[in-house]
């Protein structure tokens, strides 16, 4: 079964860099994913999508500061110098065929 | 640039049918690259795949609801809309209409609407 799997919450303070990390389920360590992020009260926004490779491409707009990364079934966003409107929820997707799956969210604070 | 808007009632009563049209402007729903899909998000919880559907009318559904859903498209109206049957408070939800990335084995979602919120209750 294709699951992905995030931590409910992370925090890092204003100007670092935080990592945080989608994984595959067994057997599907080859998929792509996207990420996305979804500020308080607003829509999900679309980020980036991230090949097993670790090659990603970003969506229109999305600042210099967000890449991502991959290792085997761990896929990572990457947000350096952070910023206050960092904060938010940050979910990833893949799919497979005749369906799309969604990571339960990570809440990343910005302290 | 890409713009969807969801549309339809914000409160329906439980055992009804829920009705919500997404119009899509700046695009054209009939492109060859895109499906189209639906979205929804329980107050305070995460985001769940609904369906989608291609502008010839083929569709998927998550198998969780597949029995309740139906996705439809109208190319000459540059809309798609959702009906889910038998409501109940569980379906209490932000609704979100998106585009989805039709290219090689890639499956994304690429743009989003801003959602609308739907209550069941009586």
């Amino acid at each position: 079964q294709l699951v992905l799997t995030q931590s409910p919450s992370a925090s890092a303070s204003l100007g670092a860099s935080v990592k945080l990390t989608c994984t595959l389920s067994s057997g599907h360590s080859s998929y792509a994913i996207a990420w996305h992020q979804q500020q308080p009260q607003k829509a999900p926004r679309y980020l980036m999508i991230l090949n097993s490779d670790g090659s990603h491409t970003k969506g229109d707009g999305i600042p210099d500061r967000f890449s991502g990364s991959s290792s085997g079934a761990e896929r990572y966003l990457i947000i350096s110098s952070l910023q206050s409107e960092d904060e938010a929820d940050y979910y990833c997707q893949t799919w497979g065929t005749g369906i799309r799956v969604f990571g339960g969210g990570t809440k990343l604070t910005v302290l | 640039q890409l713009q969807l808007q969801e549309s339809g009632p914000g409160l329906v009563k439980p055992s009804e049918t829920l009705s919500l049209t997404c119009t899509v402007s700046g695009g054209s729903i009939s492109s060859t690259d895109y499906y189209w899909d639906w979205i929804r998000q329980p107050p305070g919880k995460g985001l769940e795949w609904i369906g989608t559907i291609y502008y010839r009318g083929s569709t998927y559904y998550n198998p969780s609801l597949k029995s309740r859903v139906t996705i439809s498209v109208d190319t000459s109206k540059n809309q798609f809309s959702l009906k889910l049957s038998s409501l109940t408070a569980a379906d209490t939800a932000v609704y979100y209409c998106a585009r989805g990335v039709y290219s090689g084995t890639y499956r994304h979602f690429d743009s989003w609407g801003q959602g609308t919120l739907v209550t069941v209750s009586s």
